[in-house]
């Protein structure tokens, strides 16, 4: 079966320090991958996305960005972080291919980023 | 521009009664639409979808409604349980795009 693992769960980051989130799946092949954060009262904004190594989408122009550098491991870094980015970072996938899909997306349980 | 919304913030229901939750949205492109239900401090899982052809679909206590020429999707929760606490997300998506796009959420508390 699929699982998807996030890590660290919670995270304190002094302002102008790098950021490194990393997201992996396990069970499937050349999924989609998505970087979503929720910030405190807000929605779920996606960050980035992929459709396959090396190729990286960016949604919202920020002081992030994101890699994937293997086929099931997505990459939320920073090189500077700053009081704003603070929130709730979630790594998702799904196996569609260009298109939604009635499955939506499978989302790991997320990282709790406090920038102080 | 928000694509997908959710005005209701916040719904309060006592258990056993019927919770109501909205969702409107822009895309007429769009032909998937979710929710999502989320505790604090963990990842939204999935709960029940339903596609542009149609109407209605029901699982167990669950049942999404879809209105198409309103652009209006709703979540009925019936009996609602203290367990159904949570943050609701509706999104919605269509087949020639690479993402869904997400609700603000609306925070159900069903008070026992």
């Amino acid at each position: 079966s699929q699982t998807i693992h996030q890590w660290p769960a919670t995270l304190v980051q002094p302002v102008g320090s790098p950021l490194s989130l990393e997201c992996t799946v396990e069970g499937t092949s050349n999924p989609n991958l998505y970087w979503y954060r929720q910030a405190a009262g807000r929605g779920l904004q996606l960050l980035f996305y992929s459709v396959g190594i090396g190729q990286i989408s960016s949604e919202v122009p920020q002081n992030l960005s994101a890699s994937r550098p293997q086929d099931r491991q997505f990459i939320l870094s920073s090189k500077k972080l700053l009081l704003s980015d603070s929130g709730f970072y979630l790594c998702a996938w799904s196996v569609l291919r260009g298109g939604a899909s009635p499955y939506g997306y499978t989302f790991g349980s997320g990282t709790r980023l406090t920038v102080v | 521009d928000q694509q997908v919304k959710q005005n209701s913030p916040s719904l309060s229901v006592q258990e056993g009664r019927i919770s109501i939750l909205n969702c409107d949205y822009t895309n007429s492109m769009f032909d998937y639409f979710l929710w999502y239900k989320k505790y604090p401090a963990e990842g939204p899982t999935f709960l029940i979808s339903i596609s542009s052809i149609k109407d209605k679909n029901e699982d167990g206590r669950f049942t999404v409604f879809l209105n198409k020429s309103a652009k209006h999707l709703s979540l009925h929760i019936v009996p609602s349980q203290p367990g159904d606490s949570a943050v609701y997300f509706c999104a919605a998506g269509g087949s020639t795009g690479n993402q869904f796009y997400f609700g603000t959420g609306t925070s159900l508390t069903v008070i026992p």
